[in-house]
């Protein structure tokens, strides 16, 4: 099993700032690796898939880079609806495995 | 408009059974990837269970901690996906969330609303 660690697990920031989130595997993913909001009570919701590539609907200022072990999540300036947990999640290999996120609060 | 609606989960004693259904609308979840994914209580998610498409021969993947108990499935007739979860064990309790993957490549982007299962005495 693939285990993905994220760092850091809170990044506390406020409104405006960037944010950078990092996720590491533990072996090489290539670029399959994708990363998800989730707030209480609500879904995940899809931001980045195939690590660069942002879903459907997502604003500008989510990014993600990274292949092979290293990735990062970066929100560029911080809004008010950014403040919840993301999670990186691998489908380089079965069990395809979730990170166990990282919560960004408001500083 | 795509749609994802769970139900079926509840409070079941351990050992006992259960199946969750996913209504799906807005495509045919023959044609797509379907998947469980589990979060318990103020933990992180946790991939169960997937289904390929017909296309890609439905094959079905399991981790390891469900192989053997729960089976995943679909009625296209319906257009419904399955998990029937069998000797359910307090571990198991979670939010259990029905996904599909349907512009992003084998990325989960369309995901229901969850429905929770308690396993306990």
């Amino acid at each position: 099993e693939i285990v993905l660690t994220q760092s850091p697990a809170i990044l506390s920031l406020s409104p405006g700032e960037r944010a950078t989130l990092s996720c590491r595997a533990g072996q090489s993913v290539s670029n399959y690796l994708a990363w998800y909001q989730q707030k209480p009570g609500q879904a995940p919701r899809l931001l980045i898939y195939d690590a660069t590539k942002r879903a459907t609907g997502i604003p500008a200022r989510f990014s993600g880079s990274g292949s092979g072990t290293d990735f990062t999540l970066t929100i560029s300036s911080l809004e008010p609806e950014d403040f919840a947990v993301y999670y990186c999640q691998q489908r380089s290999n079965w069990p395809f495995t979730f990170g166990p996120g990282t919560k960004v609060d408001i500083k | 408009e795509v749609q994802l609606v769970e139900s079926g989960g509840g409070l079941i004693q351990p050992g006992g059974s259960l199946r969750l259904s996913c209504a799906a609308s807005g495509f045919a979840v023959s044609r797509n990837y379907m998947s469980w994914v589990r979060q318990a209580p103020g933990k992180g998610l946790e991939w169960v269970s997937l289904i390929y498409s017909t296309e890609y021969g439905g094959s079905t993947y399991y981790t390891d901690s469900v192989k053997g108990r729960f089976t995943i499935s679909r009625d296209n007739s319906k257009n419904t996906l399955y998990l029937q979860m069998d000797s359910l064990r307090a571990e198991d309790t979670a939010v259990y969330y029905c996904a599909t993957a349907l512009s992003s490549g084998w990325t989960l982007d369309y995901w229901g609303q969850g429905t929770l299962l308690t396993v306990s005495s």
